[in-house]
């Protein structure tokens, strides 16, 4: 069974829209940590975020902010106000316990925004 | 963040001869690599995870005599892709942590793209 899900192939919005990229992960260790990585065409996998399993506050930073909810065991990613540079695939990961030897990937949404 | 810096970006190669793609922490020491192979559009598919100074951990279904790994210091990486065939295309991107920039974040590189004719 996948670990972590994206269900979202692909998305496409147009400039100054927000738009939520989801992630759903299933693990049945306490401890996890989960993370978002952007990758762009140049294909270098950028690190955005890391989340611990005891820490469910929501972060923002700049346009970009993430929704931890244990309880439906997602880790949702929104982009406000989207530009044209934000154009990526966004992959979700998960490791579980103190493992950060071990990710386990999405199979990564790619998000299309269009001036 | 830490960086990782992978070289070269693209290579082209004829059938039958070898490609080392190298990977380097530039900013802190990596006690762990690891080297990714992606195939477009799809995620990311761990080949083997490298500890310095040990021999590299290879993932179910992964030919270690196809794909050398050498982690021989604190900073540098390299996958060596042996007698590559046309299969072997794909885009490989390795990865690091280590020391305590990047101790429990994966820091990638930019990825090499190879192209076997």
């Amino acid at each position: 069974a996948q670990k972590v899900t994206q269900a979202q192939t692909e998305i496409s919005v147009v400039e100054k829209e927000d738009v939520t990229l989801d992630c759903v992960y299933e693990t049945r260790d306490t401890t996890y940590y989960l993370f978002w990585y952007k990758q762009p065409p140049s294909g270098e996998l950028v690190f955005l975020i890391r989340r611990n399993s005891f820490d469910e506050q929501n972060e923002i930073s700049g346009r970009y902010s993430w929704n931890f909810q244990k309880s439906t065991s997602s880790f949702n990613f929104t982009i406000t106000a989207s530009q044209v540079v934000d154009s990526a695939v966004y992959f979700c990961a998960l490791s579980e316990g103190y493992n950060f030897n071990k990710f386990y990937f999405g199979s990564g949404t790619k998000l299309n925004v269009k001036p | 963040g830490a960086v990782v810096s992978q070289h070269p970006s693209w290579v082209i190669c004829k059938s039958g001869t070898s490609v080392k793609i190298e990977c380097r922490s530039l900013d802190f020491q990596a006690t762990t690599m690891f080297w990714y192979r992606q195939f477009p559009k799809q995620s990311l598919m761990l080949m083997a995870t490298s500890n310095e100074g040990s021999k590299a951990t290879y993932e179910q279904g992964v030919e270690k005599d196809k794909f050398l790994i050498n982690h021989a210091s604190l900073t540098l990486s390299t996958l060596t892709v042996t007698s590559a065939h046309p299969e072997d295309s794909s885009f490989y991107i390795c990865s690091a942590r280590g020391g305590s920039m990047a101790k429990n974040i994966q820091y990638f590189g930019a990825g090499t793209r190879l192209s076997v004719l």
